[in-house]
């Protein structure tokens, strides 16, 4: 079965650093997706991409974030400085046409900024 | 503002007994919604999902309920068994915003055998 395939597993970070969190969607999917999670919260929508742009974005996704498809392989998160409260779970997900429901997430990415 | 509720953090079930998850939600205007499973460490998986002019859709096992007027749906699964065991998410999607999910905070299900 197709997967969504999330790199790396668990990433640790310092305060104020870049990071770059990567994501392999299903190949013949149209729609990209960041949600993340707090420990102990719910998954919490981020942005979703589109035809090579941002289709929408959460409050949560300020200008410290950036999403980007270089390759049309590869979809990846940016956090230019990141801060304490970013820590959280990341998780990529994708899904075909506009009438498919079915998300296909990826297993994640911790992310820890000590 | 927690436009999708899941008002019980865990439910415990015995093996081969109907596990009932619930969720509610205030906006009207959602038009899908869907039933997510997550083990540790892993992301969701899809589960099944009821359009809004619907009121029930069953998937083996797995039955969701749509109840509009209460603003309320259910996922009933029959028999449980123990490797249902996991955290179950309610999400709930506007049609016109291609499909962005909002969540409930989850319930954990513990079925023993």
């Amino acid at each position: 079965e197709p997967e969504v395939t999330q790199t790396p597993s668990h990433q640790v970070t310092q305060m104020g650093q870049e990071v770059i969190l990567r994501c392999v969607p299903i190949s013949n999917h149209l729609y990209f997706y960041w949600y993340r999670q707090i420990l102990g919260q719910k998954v919490e929508f981020l942005v979703s991409f589109y035809n090579n742009e941002i289709s929408e974005k959460s409050e949560i996704f300020d200008d410290q974030f950036s999403v980007e498809r270089p390759d049309g392989s590869n979809f990846t998160l940016k956090i230019r400085s990141t801060k304490l409260e970013d820590s959280a779970m990341y998780f990529c997900a994708s899904r075909g046409d506009s009438k498919s429901y079915g998300y296909t997430f990826g297993s994640g990415t911790r992310l820890t900024v000590v | 503002d927690q436009q999708v509720k899941q008002n019980s953090p865990s439910l415990s079930v015995q093996e081969g007994r109907i596990s009932i998850l619930n969720c509610d939600y205030t906006n009207s205007m959602f038009d899908y919604f869907l039933w997510y499973k997550k083990y540790p460490a892993e992301g969701p998986t899809f589960l099944i999902s009821i359009s809004s002019i619907k009121d029930k859709n069953e998937d083996g096992r797995f039955t969701v309920f749509l109840n509009k007027s209460a603003k309320h749906l259910s996922l009933h699964i029959v028999p449980s068994q123990p490797g249902d065991s996991a955290v179950y998410f309610c999400a709930a999607s506007f049609g016109g915003s291609q499909g962005n999910l909002i969540f409930g905070k989850g319930t954990k299900l513990s079925v023993k055998p």
